[in-house]
């Protein structure tokens, strides 16, 4: 059974870096998928944000691609998410995801975290 | 506003059945990909509703069943139950943003 768990602090200070990690159990994150992020704002919405392939290869959000960085450690079986410059617009749970791809959707989440930025 | 466009509530008695619609721009996300379906509990995660257009994850009660034509798809609950209520989102893959586009959400009242 695939298992997703974010980690994480869950204060950030406005201009700081939001950082979060995603711990897979289960399954090998060298399977043959893209593990990525999700996000939902207090009472509004999902917004995705990017994926990342076990190679490094990363797909992201243009809206937010100029503030992001994801990357994967196969040794702990986790992925991580740097969103830099954060402002009280990026408070929102963040979920980690599994893609199943074009065809099956994200067919895994995590349970989520609450990161609010704020001084 | 979101590139999927879907009804931001819809209601129903118990036993009934209600559809959520989610129609979309050509231009934006096209015909080629398929429509995938979450369903979010008040305070849990999304889960998995539908896939691949039309087809359930494992445990997914036939209650639930999806379809797609051309810029539109549905998702359909027939015998609408009190646990039902939640949010709905679609979602689908936006050739002109590269990436995973979600519809804005329907939030479904079971009365």
């Amino acid at each position: 059974q695939v298992q997703l768990q974010e980690s994480g602090p869950g204060l950030v200070k406005p201009s700081g870096t939001v950082s979060l990690i995603c711990t897979v159990s289960g399954v090998s994150i060298r399977a043959s998928k893209w593990w990525g992020w999700v996000r939902q704002p207090p009472g509004k919405g999902l917004e995705w944000i990017g994926e990342i392939y076990h190679s490094g290869s990363t797909n992201y959000n243009a809206s937010l691609k100029s503030r992001l960085s994801m990357s994967v450690d196969k040794s702990k079986n986790q992925f991580s998410l740097e969103l830099s410059s954060a402002t009280a617009a990026d408070t929102a749970v963040y979920y980690c995801t599994r893609d199943g791809g074009y065809a099956y959707g994200l067919d895994c989440w995590g349970q989520g975290i609450l990161v609010t930025v704020s001084s | 506003q979101s590139v999927l466009t879907q009804p931001p509530s819809v209601s129903g008695a118990p036993g009934q059945r209600v559809t959520i619609s989610c129609t979309w721009n050509s231009s934006n996300i096209g015909t080629t990909y398929d429509v995938h379906w979450y369903q979010q509990l008040p305070g849990t995660a999304p889960k998995l509703l539908i896939y691949g257009n039309t087809d359930r994850p494992s445990g997914v009660p036939d209650r639930f069943s999806g379809s797609k034509s051309g810029t539109s798809a549905s998702l359909a609950i027939t015998g609408l139950q009190v646990e039902d209520e939640g949010d709905y989102y679609c979602q689908s893959y936006g050739s002109s943003v590269s990436g995973w586009v979600f519809g804005g959400g329907t939030k479904l009242t079971v009365l």
